[in-house]
């Protein structure tokens, strides 16, 4: 177990819906990172949060968005849902940003969109 | 960040050795190896990381030659739970963006 958990564990969406995925990040961690992985790829990085502020993001458009709290949790929010956004979304937690910190991740939300 | 190449699958058998070998040919010179784990329906887990040499913890090796182009994970007498997906990362810490490619999938047969 590494302290960081997600919720909800399953989600099923319509197309052109919002949906808004959580993440509680490991106590003394104030970077969330959340990535989406597709089923048999690796994951792919979609943006990372440090201290409240964006810290980097991949290439993905402006309707995956975030938030991440003062307690260090994180939301993510997908606007217009497609068909191909159904993957499962993880997130993970690490002492600080960059490469050589250690990232642990929360076992995923599924997203499934009609 | 620095592309990395890995075989798509491996099969091994419980008690042996596995070696699974990552291509970095244009790895940088701050650059540093990450190998993370991933079971079915969870998210990764970090297994090790290094710069050069060798290093070694409770759950395997990381040999990295002196050129760098390569690492090689090593994980000693695999048994039926080490079938996983095994990632190989390469990046610095400027970089926040860990680029998953698609990993080794093992495959531990008994």
């Amino acid at each position: 177990e590494t302290g960081v958990t997600q919720s909800p564990t399953h989600l099923i969406k319509t197309r052109g819906q919002q949906v808004t995925l959580r993440c509680s990040s490991q106590s003394g961690h104030n970077t969330v990172s959340w990535y989406q992985q597709a089923l048999g790829q690796g994951p792919q990085f979609i943006f990372q949060y440090y201290r409240e502020e964006e810290n980097g993001r991949g290439n993905f458009p402006p309707r995956f968005s975030g938030l991440q709290f003062p307690n260090y949790s994180s939301e993510l929010n997908v606007n217009a849902l497609e068909l191909d956004d159904s993957a499962l979304y993880l997130c993970a937690s690490s002492r600080s940003g960059g490469f050589q910190e250690t990232q642990y991740f929360g076992p995923g939300t599924r997203l499934l969109v009609l | 960040l620095a592309k990395t190449t890995q075989p798509i699958s491996m099969d091994s058998y419980e008690g042996q050795e596995v070696n699974i070998t990552c291509s970095h040919n244009n790895i940088a010179t701050n650059d540093y190896i990450t190998w993370y784990q991933q079971f079915p329906s969870q998210g990764p887990r970090f297994i090790i990381q290094g710069y050069k040499t060798k290093v070694t913890n409770e759950v395997a090796s990381l040999f990295i030659p002196a050129d760098r182009k390569s690492s090689t994970l090593s994980l000693p007498r695999v048994s039926l739970s080490d079938t996983a997906v095994y990632y190989c990362l390469v990046g610095d810490n400027n970089n926040n963006d860990m680029r998953f490619g698609a990993g080794t999938r093992l495959t531990v047969k008994p």
